[in-house]
């Protein structure tokens, strides 16, 4: 089936530091894939996508890449700010279910201190 | 453009009572929104698929005549938490698809307790 494994939170950083949040997919044939964030309080936002292998989404000065070789869609920031302390999901549209159902990965908190 | 708001944001209830769960487009027309759960440090599972004048599609495993879903207007999507239990404590969050170019747009989510 369909899923997808992000790494276990929560992470917590220091301001200026270096992100990475590991995305890693299992799906039939060549989904969609993205990662929404939440901030406290606040709905589930798209962060950034990528439809294609090899695609790089990027966003707010983070990118992450499409890569079918690995099936992952690891999230990356070179320096993260107080500011992006929130909840990070990937997730994938299965192609062959139709575009309509998004499946999430767990979420990881990210809390960055000053 | 693309706003999706859903109410209460947290409640509160006591076993065996029922909470309904409001889930509206500000902005656009949705024939069709989405209802997720999410348990502690789980993804989020996509539970229905709300589709206005129409019968709404569960995932296998959802109880349809515990989660109630009625998308009676192209703005308004409610779920209905019938007799809950405390283990029907969880966060649920709803989404539409406003049209192209927006992508997925989702409710700031209900934080249910039931005790």
């Amino acid at each position: 089936g369909n899923s997808v494994t992000q790494m276990e939170g929560p992470v917590t950083l220091s301001e200026e530091a270096f992100l990475t949040i590991n995305c890693t997919y299992t799906a039939t044939g060549y989904p969609s894939l993205f990662w929404y964030v939440q901030y406290p309080g606040e709905g589930l936002q798209l962060l950034l996508k990528a439809t294609k292998a090899d695609d790089k989404g990027s966003n707010k000065g983070f990118e992450a890449t499409y890569r079918k070789e690995t099936t992952s869609f690891h999230l990356e920031k070179g320096s993260v700010q107080v500011s992006d302390s929130a909840v990070y999901f990937c997730a994938l549209t299965p192609i062959i279910q139709g575009a309509q159902k998004l499946v999430f990965g767990q979420g990881t908190r990210l809390t960055i201190n000053p | 453009g693309a706003v999706v708001s859903q109410h209460p944001s947290r409640v509160i209830c006591k076993s065996g009572t029922s909470v309904k769960i409001e889930c509206r487009s500000l902005d656009f027309q949705a024939t069709t929104m989405f209802w997720y759960r999410q348990f502690p440090k789980k993804s989020l599972m996509l539970m229905a698929t709300s589709n206005e004048g129409s019968k709404a599609t569960y995932e296998q495993g959802v109880e349809k005549d515990k989660f109630l879903i009625n998308h009676a207007s192209l703005t308004l999507s409610t779920l209905t938490v019938t007799s809950a239990h405390p283990e029907d404590s969880s966060f649920y969050i709803c989404s539409a698809l406003p049209g192209q170019g927006y992508g997925y747009t989702f409710g700031s989510g209900t934080r249910l307790t039931v005790v």
